[in-house]
């Protein structure tokens, strides 16, 4: 049973670039999360796709946006890289109405915007 | 708006002593305290969660106490071992349907031989 996959695992850009970040839910999950995680930092909440749909969103700017495909699976993009996008960007997913709503994280993606 | 604070930011205990990390959180709607181990390279797994109605959980070392009156929740570890080292992570979240997690900074875990 796969868990949380998350491609690549490095990127390196530039600033003003654009990029996208990849992530497949653990099986038999249908909703995904994304996290902001800098360096010495817990995760910050970025927004979290469910049928589709962006359902919650937290602070982070309209560079920021995603999508979410028919199979579950989900892309992060963000336009306009800034020097301080550099962080590890980190996928959860979970169940709508699972027993518990737990979060499963994959091993994430280290985005370095030089 | 919404804050978890975790302390201490770093820990260093012997191998076999026990390890306390504790939490306070602001937003008296949450109600799902998640604990996740987060070792180098690697994303945050968990490893034991309580929810509101519960004071106190515990899977083997590992125990959480949760004072909801007071806003804060504990993290215990015992006969701590070497593999224990990482980085833990408290968070809150009013999980009724999915609601977002709200992470504290971390704790460095360090357990000597």
């Amino acid at each position: 049973d796969a868990g949380v996959t998350q491609s690549p695992t490095h990127l390196i850009k530039t600033r003003g670039q654009q990029v996208t970040l990849r992530c497949s839910p653990k099986s038999g999950h249908d909703t995904v999360s994304w996290y902001q995680q800098a360096l010495g930092q817990g995760p910050q909440f970025i927004f979290q796709y469910y049928e589709e749909e962006e359902r919650q969103r937290g602070n982070f700017p309209d560079r920021f946006s995603g999508h979410q495909f028919p199979n579950y699976s989900s892309e992060l993009n963000v336009n306009a890289l800034l020097l301080g996008d550099s962080a590890l960007y980190l996928c959860a997913s979970s169940l709508v109405g699972g027993a518990k709503n737990i979060q499963y994280f994959g091993a994430g993606t280290r985005l370095s915007v030089l | 708006g919404e804050n978890v604070e975790q302390h201490p930011s770093t820990l260093s205990v012997q191998e076999g002593d026990s390890a306390v990390i504790k939490c306070t959180y602001s937003d008296s709607a949450s109600n799902y305290f998640p604990w996740y181990k987060q070792e180098l390279g690697k994303g945050p797994q968990l490893i034991i969660d309580i929810r509101s109605n519960v004071g106190e959980k515990k899977d083997q070392r590992i125990a959480v106490t949760l004072n909801k009156t007071a806003k804060h929740f504990s993290l215990h570890i015992t006969e701590t071992q070497p593999e224990d080292s990482a980085v833990y992570f408290c968070a809150a979240g009013s999980g009724g349907s999915q609601g977002n997690l709200i992470f504290g900074k971390g704790t460095k875990l360090s357990v000597k031989p």
